[in-house]
């Protein structure tokens, strides 16, 4: 059972392209995060939504709780933002998390 | 600095020999959880804490074992490793469970069980 599907798998784009990662989830949910795992294995939380869309930098995050659907855009992509984004979900019932199997992106120069 | 802290970063081991993983956060966080992350499978929750001696199941708890006696500290216990616990183990913590707050984690540890 897949609690958290995310997609593409894997992802290739240029420098400067637009970026976009979906997730999809099929519990109720609190909260949706999305992690960001460089090379070398450390992971670091991105964004936390439980509505709308929030923005840092580049990167910008939107979540429909209606239609259980997450997306996680890159505006003008470059180099350093290479590596594995994650989607995870804190379930409404209880406090577990569920997690996506990751999106790994490489961009080229 | 904030951060969350575990040790060791590499672990190797033989089947059966008890091992302890720690895991410490200085931001007086209440929420502490262990995850293990495999290829293909992603990352899967072992454990987590709500609070000082609160503790449940995540999704793969057989085989582990954790404690929560002081806040700073989430160790997790392996009282009879096996070669399918080899993994990489991330601890994580968070501000408050009952107000959503992001998760910091820590560096990893990654294990092997020969």
């Amino acid at each position: 059972k897949n609690e958290v599907e995310q997609s593409p798998q894997n992802l290739t784009a240029q420098e400067g392209e637009f970026i976009t990662i979906n997730c999809s989830y099929s519990v109720g949910i609190s909260a949706l995060h999305w992690l960001q795992q460089h090379p070398g294995g450390g992971i670091v939380s991105l964004f936390m939504l439980s509505s709308g869309k929030k923005k840092h930098g580049r990167l910008i995050a939107t979540i429909n709780i209606q239609e259980k659907h997450s997306s996680l855009h890159i505006t003008a992509s470059h180099p350093r933002d290479s590596a594995v984004y994650i989607c995870a979900v804190r379930r409404d019932t209880g406090n577990q998390f569920y997690f996506g199997t990751g999106t790994s992106l490489t961009v080229i120069p | 600095e904030a951060q969350v802290t575990q040790n060791p970063r590499y672990l190797i081991t033989v089947t059966g020999k008890k091992l302890t993983v720690t895991c410490s956060q200085n931001m007086n966080h209440e929420y502490m959880s262990w995850y293990r992350q495999d290829p293909g499978l992603g990352l899967r929750q072992i454990y987590y804490s709500m609070n000082v001696e609160v503790t449940d199941k995540g999704d793969v708890p057989e085989g582990y074992k954790v404690s929560r006696k002081e806040k700073r500290n989430f160790p997790l216990i392996l009282e009879s490793p096996s070669p399918n616990q080899t993994s990489l183990y991330f601890c994580a913590s968070s501000l408050d469970a009952a107000y959503n707050s992001p998760l910091h984690f820590g560096n990893g540890t990654r294990l092997t069980v020969t």
